[in-house]
Order: C-alpha cells, then sequence, then structure tokens
C-alpha cells in the first residue's frame, strides 16, 4: 500500500473558523488531489497538484485553497469553514505517468462544521 | 447533468450468485474509465483501468469491460468479502467525474 496518512482523521470546529487538513505520502508521487465525498453525490474533486507549487482547481474548489511546498505534503484549508462542508476528504496520490490513473487514496478525514 | 451513472444502487447477493454492475458515461473524449473499491470508514481501492472499447480486465472474481457509453463490472460467484461499495470514475478532457457507487452485499 501506498504510504498516504491524512491528518487530523477527525475534526468538529465552527462556522467561520479556518480548517487545515494535511496529507502526507512517503512514495514520491507527483500527482496529489483531494476529493470530499457526501452521499448521493460520490466523490468530488477539490484540488490536484501535479508537482511541487503547481496546483489547479477541481470540480468543487469555491471556498477552498491548497498548498503543497513539499513532494510529500499537500495541505488543504477551509478559509472560513461552513456548514456546506461538512464531508468526509480523502486524499489520493497517483504515480508518475497518466493523471488520475491509478490513485491510492488515504483513510480520509471526517470534518464536521457545527 | 449526471456524467456518470452507476446502477443499481444498491445490490444484494447470495453467495456464489453471479451479477453485474453497470456504469453509463455521457461524456465525450474519454481518456479513461476506472474502477475502485471501497470498504467502510475506508479510502478507496483502485481495481482497473480501461482506455478503449472492447477493452476487459479481470481480477480474481471481478471482470471489467468497457463499451462507448458504459462500462459493466462483473462479479462472478462473489464471497462475503466482495461486500462493498463498488465505485466507477470517468476521465474525460483533463476532469475526473466518478459515480455515485453500488454497494455490494453478498450474504453468506
Amino acid at each position: 500500500d501506498a504510504g498516504i496518512t491524512q491528518s487530523p482523521r477527525h475534526k468538529v470546529t465552527e462556522t467561520g473558523t479556518p480548517v487545515t487538513l494535511r496529507c502526507h505520502q512517503t512514495e514520491n508521487h507527483r500527482y496529489m488531489y483531494w476529493y470530499r465525498q457526501d452521499p448521493g453525490h460520490g466523490l468530488r474533486l477539490i484540488h490536484y497538484s501535479y508537482g511541487v507549487k503547481d496546483t489547479d482547481k477541481g470540480e468543487v474548489s469555491d471556498g477552498y485553497s491548497v498548498s503543497r511546498s513539499k513532494t510529500e505534503d499537500f495541505l488543504l484549508t477551509l478559509e472560513s469553514a461552513t456548514s456546506s462542508q461538512t464531508s468526509v476528504y480523502f486524499c489520493a496520490t497517483s504515480t508518475p505517468g497518466l493523471p488520475y490513473n491509478e490513485q491510492f487514496f488515504g483513510p480520509g478525514t471526517r470534518l464536521t462544521v457545527l | 447533468e449526471d456524467q456518470v451513472t452507476q446502477s443499481p444502487e444498491a445490490l444484494r447477493l447470495q453467495e456464489g450468485e453471479s451479477s453485474s454492475l453497470n456504469c453509463s458515461y455521457t461524456v465525450s473524449g474519454l481518456r479513461g474509465l476506472f474502477w475502485y473499491r471501497q470498504d467502510p470508514g475506508k479510502g478507496p481501492e483502485f481495481l482497473f483501468t480501461l482506455y478503449s472499447a472492447g477493452e476487459e480486465k479481470e481480477k480474481e472474481r471481478l471482470k471489467a469491460t468497457l463499451t462507448k457509453k458504459e462500462s459493466f463490472l462483473h462479479i462472478t460467484a462473489p464471497k462475503p468479502e466482495d461486500s462493498a461499495t463498488y465505485l466507477c470514475a470517468v476521465w474525460y478532457d483533463y476532469k475526473l467525474s466518478f459515480g455515485a457507487g453500488t454497494t455490494v452485499t453478498v450474504r453468506a
């Protein structure tokens, strides 16, 4: 299994507070992704990165920002959390070559915004 | 509008009862279709990539096929450990879209 860890694994926060989720990988994979998973919607791509300092928006990027200063770390920040951002967040990586192909997922972070 | 639709939403099978899951898509310019398995409380686990119509991939009791408008995941003689949610995702035009998944329950 690819070494992907996410922290924290669970978080409860209040509306309007900033929140940062961390994804750490030990596989030296070039591509990294942040998804959210909600019942009935499946996984939706928030942001992705194709290298250090190279990031781009996904399908549902409003209210989220990302940073990647090292190959192994990809941070997701909710600038001002809202209740609609209550979700399970997954980080993923993929091997060099084609983007999106054969992604390895982390264990997820369950975020509740009150 | 939905780009990727999976059916059925849920499937209950008896051990050994083979069945198929469907993933239909309406995108143009397909670059790849992926199947993942997700166990409760865990991240998805990659199963297959299919690139072109007519392609097939197999892994143990699972077989994935692809046509121009849909993909099927066939489960042959399932066992209880095949119980999971199966997700398909479509890569097109530099975008990736996941279906909502089919939850499969296999009873012993």
